[in-house]
């Protein structure tokens, strides 16, 4: 079974600083994708980054990146320059290979401080 | 324009009730989902319909039963309802059958089920 584990139920960061979220997961498949999603208060969920694990370069969005460390199994959204439109619940996912079924974290609260 | 809309955004209702959520996506998708997000935020797939063929049915009860009446809509159907079905509940959408290399899926902003 895959799952995916975010430890921090809450982070918080100050206006313009930098945070990390981490997120983990248990697969045995050895191909496979992992996103963040965002989910401001209005609950739309919105993809964030994704990462091909056949990939061994990390996926960068303008101030979001991640740190993909495959053997560790882990997977952290690094965010730079935080803005308060940043603030919201972040979702880390997996989904493996030619399949539809996409597992989720329990989910981040992040908390920008102006 | 919004891609996938679900309706209503908030539902009340009393124990032992049937109530339904309905879904419309107009990114001319071929698969749609439902998630379910309980009270902890954690994210759960339901049902996966393809072309309104059912193709992921995980351990829900029976009590759930989705309805695609055409690859646009996808409307989910609760009878019974206990107060362990109080959650939000997600549809999504994305373009094929079988999820692509790049493929992301498109989220509604969701229903809030409140089950009194």
């Amino acid at each position: 079974a895959q799952t995916v584990t975010q430890s921090q139920p809450e982070m918080s960061v100050q206006e313009a600083e930098t945070v990390t979220l981490s997120c983990t997961y248990d697969t045995s498949e050895s191909d496979y994708y992992l996103f963040w999603y965002k989910q401001p208060p209005s609950r739309q969920m919105i993809l964030v980054i994704r990462q091909e694990a056949y990939k061994q370069q990390n996926a960068t969005e303008n101030r979001f990146s991640v740190n993909f460390q495959k053997a560790a199994k882990s997977f952290s959204l690094k965010i730079s320059d935080s803005q308060l439109g940043d603030a919201a619940m972040y979702f880390c996912a997996y989904r493996r290979t030619r399949s539809n079924d996409m597992r989720f974290g329990a989910g981040t609260r992040l908390t920008v401080k102006p | 324009d919004t891609a996938v809309s679900q309706t209503p955004k908030y539902l009340v209702t009393q124990m032992g009730n049937d109530k339904s959520i309905k879904c419309e996506q107009n990114l001319g998708h071929d698969t749609m989902y439902w998630y379910k997000q309980d009270s902890k935020k954690f994210l759960k797939i339901m049902f996966s319909y393809n072309n309104k063929e059912l193709i992921i049915n995980e351990t829900v009860p029976n009590r759930f039963s989705p309805k695609s009446p055409d690859k646009a809509h996808l409307n989910l159907h609760i009878n019974s309802l206990e107060l362990g079905d109080s959650a939000v509940y997600f549809c999504a959408s994305s373009q094929e059958r079988q999820l692509a290399t790049n493929e992301k899926l498109f989220f509604g902003s969701g229903t809030q089920l409140s089950v009194l």
